[in-house]
């Protein structure tokens, strides 16, 4: 069964941390894997996007990590802000001809001044 | 570019009313694609449109019906609501045979079944 798991379900930080959040996955055939940021009310907005090749990938303070023989990625932001308070949603791509979503349940993360 | 806009914002229907909730595009896309996000699931896809003209069933498309009326539109009908259809809904866009067939959300409509 396709499945995507994050961890963990909630994390509250002090504004300037760091943190880390993880995603496991058992989708197949694998396509590329995403990492949606969705502010309260809004729609989810991409961060990252990375496929079977690319193992790491940043878009500003957000840095993805895939490691597609373990089927886990990590989402990584530094030097955190208020405005990182949201959540974070792996989703991964199946290649089934059409291009079939699976998302996770998300990580709600609080950034605390 | 105002990207994936959707209408309403938010409504509330008695069980057994009908509505249409209406999405629409300005990139240019080919496919498009209504999901549901309830609490402590991941969203789900409800229906999609491959392409203008075409229609499929996604994983949970009981109750609704769907409708591409140009490449731009894809509306979402339920013709006679149930409280279970209380939910966060996403139309989604995306061009087809890019890249990273990167799909690009509205910012949704709460519906709210009484």
């Amino acid at each position: 069964k396709n499945q995507v798991e994050q961890s963990p379900q909630s994390l509250i930080i002090l504004e300037g941390k760091n943190c880390t959040l993880q995603c496991n996955y058992t989708v197949s055939p694998f396509s590329n894997l995403r990492w949606y940021k969705q502010d309260t009310g809004r729609g989810p907005v991409s961060l990252t996007i990375m496929t079977f090749s690319e193992n790491t990938k940043s878009n500003g303070r957000y840095t993805a990590t895939l490691d597609a023989d373990t089927k886990q990625s990590s989402l990584h932001i530094t030097a955190s802000q208020l405005s990182d308070s949201a959540s974070y949603i792996c989703v991964v791509s199946a290649n089934t001809g059409f291009q079939k979503l699976v998302f996770g349940t998300g990580t709600r993360l609080l950034v605390s001044p | 570019n105002a990207g994936v806009t959707q209408t309403p914002k938010f409504q509330v229907l008695k069980t057994g009313q009908s509505m249409t909730l209406q999405c629409a595009q300005d990139m240019n896309h080919n496919s498009m694609y209504w999901y549901r996000q309830d609490p402590g699931m991941g969203l789900r896809l409800i229906y999609y449109s491959a392409s203008e003209g075409t229609t499929d069933k996604g994983e949970v498309p009981n109750g609704y019906n769907v409708s591409r009326l140009n490449k731009r539109e894809f509306s979402l009908r339920l013709e006679s609501a149930a409280p279970s259809q209380t939910s966060v809904y996403f139309c989604a866009s995306t061009q087809a045979g890019s890249t990273y067939n990167e799909q690009f959300f509205g910012p949704g409509t709460r519906l709210t079944v009484l």
